[in-house]
């Protein structure tokens, strides 16, 4: 199976915006709602973000946001805070193949 | 509260074998899907098995098929992965997870335990 391809980096200053991308194909990504997003801060284990595209899990603050057009989805964090400073990682439902993750963006907030 | 405690992992040589353990509680186990996740050093999360909730369905990543074995004792609301032959590569922080739906959204995750394969 292929990662999903995701930026390496991204970053922002505190209150901004930055959405992080994260490609596939149409046997994964685009063929199916079921694109997920992770946090991960050093040393811990990884926290569902989004789920399903869109959702959020309870306790997760609506400065998240997920979305999805084509082959490509996209998490979105609005407001940036310092505690937003993590490694982010996609994954999506690939059918008979099972679970694709994206490679990890790292998120630094300036 | 959702638990997800790893336990077996450690120092292990090439070819060699390892059976890592999940201890589920907070939750009615047998109703969940689980997954085994790993992390090398530095690395990026990759999905490694998956196992339904009545293991009448059971997936594995093309990198383990057939070296790894997934399985589950519902009675003792535990999760397992046995590893043979094991490589180099294996080396990695092994997490289990749970699956609210099936393959797609893991929502808990366990501390993890690190495999490390080497001679």
């Amino acid at each position: 199976q292929s990662a999903l391809t995701q930026p390496p980096s991204a970053s922002g200053s505190p209150g901004q915006s930055v959405t992080i991308s994260c490609t596939g194909t149409s046997s994964d990504v685009g063929g199916y709602n079921y694109v997920s997003w992770y946090q991960q801060h050093p040393g811990k284990a990884p926290k569902l973000m989004i789920y399903e595209v869109s959702k959020r899990p309870s306790g997760v603050p609506d400065r998240f946001s997920g979305s999805k057009s084509g082959n490509t989805a996209s998490l979105t964090v609005s407001g940036l805070q310092a505690e937003d400073e993590a490694d982010y990682y996609c994954s999506s439902y690939a059918g008979s193949k099972g679970v694709v993750f994206g490679g990890g963006t790292k998120l630094t907030v300036l | 509260e959702v638990q997800l405690v790893e336990s077996g992992g450690g120092l292990v040589k090439p070819g060699g074998s390892l059976r890592l353990s999940c201890a589920a509680s907070g939750f009615t186990f047998s109703s969940y899907s689980m997954n085994w996740v790993r992390q090398a050093p530095g690395k990026g999360l990759e999905w490694v098995s998956s196992i339904s909730s009545s293991s009448s369905y059971i997936y594995y990543a093309d990198s383990v098929k057939g070296r790894f074995t997934i399985s589950r004792d519902n009675a003792k609301n535990s999760l397992y992965l046995q590893m043979n032959s094991l490589r180099a590569e294996d080396t990695a922080v092994y997490y289990c997870a749970r699956d609210e739906q099936w393959l797609a959204t893991f929502d808990y995750w366990g501390q993890g335990t690190l495999v490390t394969v080497s001679s």
